[in-house]
């Protein structure tokens, strides 16, 4: 079985500074691994996918996450937060094989400041 | 190409009541994943279906439904409503083969 561990229920950060949220993950093979972002009363968008390909992914908006088998860890970062990166971010992991299934970690939410 | 498109996107029903939702995936999407997101359980996997067959399941009861249909288009039921079954119920549409899943607006019920 699979699990996801985001680190930080709640970050905040100043307008033009990093961002990085962090996730660690579970999984008994080689795993995909998502980021999703969440903006208030919205559906969630995908912002990159770790597929087994490069280790760093790059995604929307700026945003990248590097996968580290050896860290079993998924975290997300951008160089210089905007206003409208304010979201929730949920790190995710699929089952694998045919199991589609996704399991997601609990949320970070992001806070900037201006 | 259009999202996946979700309806109703706001519901309210009392206890006891049964309730239909629906999702169209994206054009060419064959899987359809329904997801419950409430504050305190956050986001929990119902049911993956592809090409008109339940695929996956997750721990949900039996009063949680779905079908899906030749189009690709999926609905969800669920029965007896209780109060914890307010929520936002999100669907995900995806490609055959792919794990990567696009997510609609989702509709949001409040049972009272």
């Amino acid at each position: 079985a699979q699990s996801v561990t985001q680190l930080d229920s709640h970050v905040s950060v100043s307008e033009g500074t990093p961002v990085l949220l962090r996730c660690n993950y579970s999984s008994s093979y080689s795993p995909s691994l998502f980021w999703y972002v969440q903006h208030p009363n919205k559906g969630l968008q995908l912002l990159l996918k770790y597929t087994s390909a490069a280790t760093l992914v790059k995604g929307i908006n700026g945003f990248e996450a590097e996968f580290k088998k050896s860290e079993t860890s998924f975290h997300l970062t951008k160089p210089s937060a905007h206003m409208s990166d304010a979201a929730e971010y949920f790190c995710v992991v699929s089952g694998g094989g045919s199991n589609y299934k996704l399991t997601f970690g609990k949320g970070t939410l992001l806070t900037v400041n201006p | 190409k259009a999202g996946v498109t979700q309806t109703p996107r706001y519901l309210i029903k009392t206890r006891g009541q049964q309730v239909t939702l629906s999702c169209s995936p994206i054009s060419g999407h064959r899987s359809v994943s329904w997801y419950q997101q409430t504050p305190g359980q956050g986001l929990q996997f119902l049911f993956e279906y592809f090409s008109e067959t339940q695929r996956n399941k997750g721990n949900f009861p039996g009063r949680f439904s779905g079908r899906q249909f030749s189009n690709s288009r999926s609905e969800m039921n669920v029965s007896t409503l209780e109060l914890g079954d307010s929520a936002l119920y999100l669907c995900a549409s995806g490609l055959a083969g792919q794990e990567t899943q696009y997510f609609g607006p989702g509709t949001r019920l409040l049972v009272l």
